[in-house]
């Protein structure tokens, strides 16, 4: 099963700043053949479900802020949020999709 | 738009079985992979199952033999049988759809149901 390590476990960001979230998986989830690494960031905010906001590591889902970003390639990953808002409380996951199961990340909570 | 609403969640006795559903709308159910993702109180996010368009399965090893997803492309449906339950299956069920239309396992899962509490407990 391909492994994940996703850091850090919390953080606390003033409104208005940065916070970058990273994960580091145990094998490249780069697929050769289209170039595409098989990685999703979600988002998980109090009592309500998952939303995906970057799928492919870096292309970010229709209607989701422009704040949020993507980057990465191989094993190592990063969501960076711009600018923290007082809507960007919640938990952060990254997932692959490269192979079963598809292993997430144990979340990053993102605080004020 | 997509909805994804789980139903048949409740409290049930170790050993015992549960049968989960997810019935879809909003998008051409039978083109599209999904899966089931499970949230043991106050943790992460698991990956529980997959099933392709075209029926092929995949589980997770913690529920492998135990857990079996299914669909029901006439009913816009989504299954998960859960017999033998352990205390540890405790969580919220999330069914998920898989991006784009393919037959392949390897997607990201686009939408997500409300979710649907199972309670393993004596």
């Amino acid at each position: 099963d391909i492994v994940v390590i996703q850091s850090p476990d919390s953080l606390a960001v003033s409104l208005g700043e940065r916070a970058t979230i990273n994960c580091k998986f145990s094998q490249s989830l780069l697929y050769n053949s289209n170039k595409r690494n098989y990685l999703a960031w979600y988002q998980q905010k109090p009592g309500q479900s998952p939303k995906l906001l970057i799928r492919w590591a870096s292309t970010r889902e229709s209607g989701v802020p422009d704040r949020f970003s993507g980057s990465g390639s191989g094993t190592d990953f990063t969501l960076t949020i711009s600018s923290l808002q007082a809507e960007d409380v919640a938990v952060y996951y990254c997932q692959q999709y490269y192979a079963t199961p598809h292993t997430f990340g144990p979340g990053t909570k993102v605080d004020i | 738009q997509v909805q994804l609403v789980e139903s048949g969640g409740g409290v049930v006795q170790p050993g015992r079985s549960l049968r989960l559903s997810c019935e879809a709308s909003g998008f051409t159910f039978s083109n599209h992979g999904m899966h089931w993702v499970r949230q043991a109180p106050g943790k992460g996010l698991e990956w529980v199952a997959v099933i392709s368009y075209d029926d092929n399965k995949d589980h997770a090893d913690s529920v492998k033999g135990r857990f079996t997803i299914s669909r029901d492309n006439s009913r816009n449906t989504l299954y998960l049988q859960m017999n033998s339950l352990r205390h540890e299956d405790t969580a919220v069920y999330f069914c998920a759809k898989a991006g784009p239309p393919s037959g392949s396992f390897y997607h990201y899962l686009d939408s997500w149901g409300q979710g649907t509490l199972v309670t393993v407990s004596s």
